[in-house]
Parts: C-alpha cells; structure tokens; sequence
C-alpha cells in the first residue's frame, strides 16, 4: 500500500516549451504533497508544499511563475516547468504523507527532465 | 536550510557491518529517517526514530540517535550486495511544511563480494 506514481518517468523537452509533470498517490488521499528536487551528486531539496484546494506553499528561492503547481484533487498534484530552460533540467521527485504514520512519506520514482 | 551531513560513499565487504553517520541540523525535529535510494528507482523508507528514543532495532537495522550533538547513524548488520545503495538521512522540519523532509546528500554504499 502507499504507492505514488508520477508521469512521465523521463521527458526532453526544448527550450522555452513547458513541461507537466504528474504525482498521483494510487491507493491513499493526500491534501498535501510536497516536491523535491534532486541535483547530481547532491541532496534533495524540497521545492514547494502542494494543498488540495489551496495555494502552494513555495521554499526560498523558488520561482512560483517557474513551478507551477496545482493539486486538483485528493490524489493528483502536477508540476507544471514554464518555459523551460537547460538549468531546469534535474530529477523532480514527488511525495505524499502516509495516512496514520509518523510523518513517513510515500515517495514518486521520480521524473527525469532534460531541457535541451 | 542548513545542510544535513552524511559521508558521500562507504564500501563494505559482504557479511561485515555497515555504519552510516549523518549530522543533522534542527534539535526540535521530532522524526528522522533513513531512506534507501537503489539505482533508477524512487525513495524507499527503511526505518525512522522518534527524538525522544535512543536506539531502534528492526532485522538488521539499528538506528542510534544522539540529540545532543544531533548525530545519527544507521548500522546494517550482515551487509548484502543486494544493500548496495544510496542511504539517505533526513529529518523533519517543524513548520508550515508539515510533514516536509530536509534531506543529507547521501551515502553511496557499495557492498562488495
């Protein structure tokens, strides 16, 4: 149980074009879902909170204009990369909190980006 | 935020014990965990601890935690191949984040015949 997905696994896109990308939890409700962004060789780093019918919640530093995101229901959040550009391309990886544990989260196997 | 440390690579022999440490960054997180990364694939949860606890066992897993110097590790015992992997240290952070997680870079752990 606890399984997110995301879609798709691993996009090219060019330059300037916009890219979604999807993070369903499969067999759970999550209200929240957080996205993390994975450098080479370095650490995840969280990107921005997404709440169902709400706002998201963006980290220092992140361009909300950028990372569009919107959690439409109480399975699906997507990260929508605006104009893209060859330094957006990184490993977006999505989670989701698991109903009745200690914080444990359920992650995405991640999205694999490259903006060429 | 701060940067949670953990050692980049560790290289085990099969059969012998594997000890990953992590110096983490905020005192009042309330959990902390080690998450399994294997090549290709997502995150994985292998274990966490609550603040107040000391030490966790699960199988082969032991968690010591000591919160005064904000240290963790994580100590495999019997090391498989199949345990090569990166291991990543992560704590809680207590804000508006709700459940958010401030990840270390990562323990590449290579585990060899």
């Amino acid at each position: 149980g606890a399984v997110v997905s995301q879609h798709p696994s691993r996009v090219i896109c060019k330059s300037g074009t916009s890219v979604k990308i999807e993070c369903r939890s499969l067999d759970f409700q999550a209200t929240t879902m957080f996205w993390y962004r994975q450098f080479p060789k370095k650490s995840l780093m969280l990107m921005a909170t997404s709440n169902e019918g709400s706002k998201a919640t963006y980290e220092q530093g992140v361009e909300k204009d950028k990372f569009l995101i919107n959690h439409a229901s109480l399975t699906l959040s997507t990260l929508t990369v605006t104009s893209a550009h060859p330094e957006d391309s990184s490993f977006y990886i999505c989670s989701a909190p698991i109903p009745g544990t200690s914080g444990s989260q359920a992650f995405g196997p991640g999205t694999r980006l490259t903006v060429t | 935020g701060e940067d949670v440390e953990q050692s980049l690579f560790l290289s085990v022999r099969e059969g012998d014990s594997s000890v990953i440490n992590c110096t983490y960054t905020d005192s009042s997180s309330t959990y902390l965990y080690w998450y399994k990364q294997e090549p290709g694939a997502g995150l994985q949860l292998l274990t966490y601890i609550f603040s107040n606890m000391d030490m966790k066992q699960d199988q082969r897993l032991t968690v010591l935690l000591n919160k005064k110097d904000k240290h963790l590790s994580l100590r495999i015992a019997d090391t498989q191949t199949g345990d090569s992997a990166i291991y990543f240290c992560a704590e809680s952070l207590n804000s508006n984040s709700g459940y958010a997680l401030n990840f270390g870079k990562g323990t590449s752990l290579l585990v060899t015949p």
